[in-house]
């Protein structure tokens, strides 16, 4: 069974840049979340993709947008980047079963993005 | 709102037991999980409760009380491997707009409110 990957592991950006993030999602899974997780905190959802739509979305601006693709993998991208977007970005899949969890959130290791 | 209290650092001893609480207020309840979280890893999945009592796997339990929005996380015979951020979770449902997309419905996701974190300390 392969697990949830990301990548890149670690990302250094400048402010006003955009940015891709990637993940692929644990086989069997058909949905897949981003949450942000910043120095000393819990993660904090972003959206979550089903079927290839948003099915959910967090306190984030427009400016954070994601994809997912027939193979349930995942895109996150961020423009105009801002120093507070410094955070672990984290993916993590599930198994959606149209009403509630087949199975609890697997999460990748994470993307490392450093605005300066 | 949502709010998810979790004390943010405790340290035990190994073999020890520790008890890490977690209240939450959320707008909707979808059940609640426990996560752990080493330096620099992802978290990975601990337990989940849906219905109020204790599930038990092996070292760890996990507790859920729904009508006092409070849970907690039981570790036994600690070790030092165990010495992890812990992350209280609770699912929430989400909802996409159906206004522009009236043929999709309310096509319901779910998303974790996770708390602050507890880390925890095992020393020899």
């Amino acid at each position: 069974e392969t697990g949830v990957t990301q990548s890149p592991t670690h990302l250094i950006k400048t402010r006003g840049q955009q940015v891709t993030l990637r993940c692929s999602s644990q086989s069997g899974h058909n949905t897949v979340s981003w949450y942000q997780q910043a120095l000393g905190q819990g993660p904090q959802f972003i959206f979550q993709y089903y079927r290839e739509e948003e099915n959910g979305r967090g306190n984030f601006p427009p400016r954070f947008s994601g994809l997912q693709f027939p193979n349930y993998s995942s895109e996150l991208n961020v423009n105009a980047l801002e120093l507070d977007d410094s955070a672990l970005y984290l993916c993590a899949s599930s198994l959606w079963l149209g009403s509630a969890l087949g199975s609890p959130l697997h999460f990748g290791n994470g993307t490392r993005l450093t605005v300066t | 709102g949502q709010n998810i209290d979790q004390p943010t650092e405790m340290t035990a001893t190994e073999g020890a037991i520790v008890q890490i609480n977690c209240t939450y207020q959320t707008s909707g309840f979808n059940g609640l999980f426990w996560y752990q979280q080493h330096a620099g890893e992802a978290p990975t999945f601990l337990s989940y409760n849906v219905l109020d009592g204790l599930e038990e796997k092996g070292r760890f339990s996990s507790f859920l009380s729904r009508s006092k929005g409070y849970s907690y996380l039981l570790l036994k015979e600690l070790q030092m491997k165990d010495s992890a951020s812990y992350l209280c979770a609770v699912s929430s449902p989400t909802t996409t707009s159906s206004a522009l997309e009236p043929e999709r419905g309310n096509q319901a996701g779910t998303a974790l409110i996770f708390g602050k974190g507890t880390t925890l300390s095992v020393s020899s």
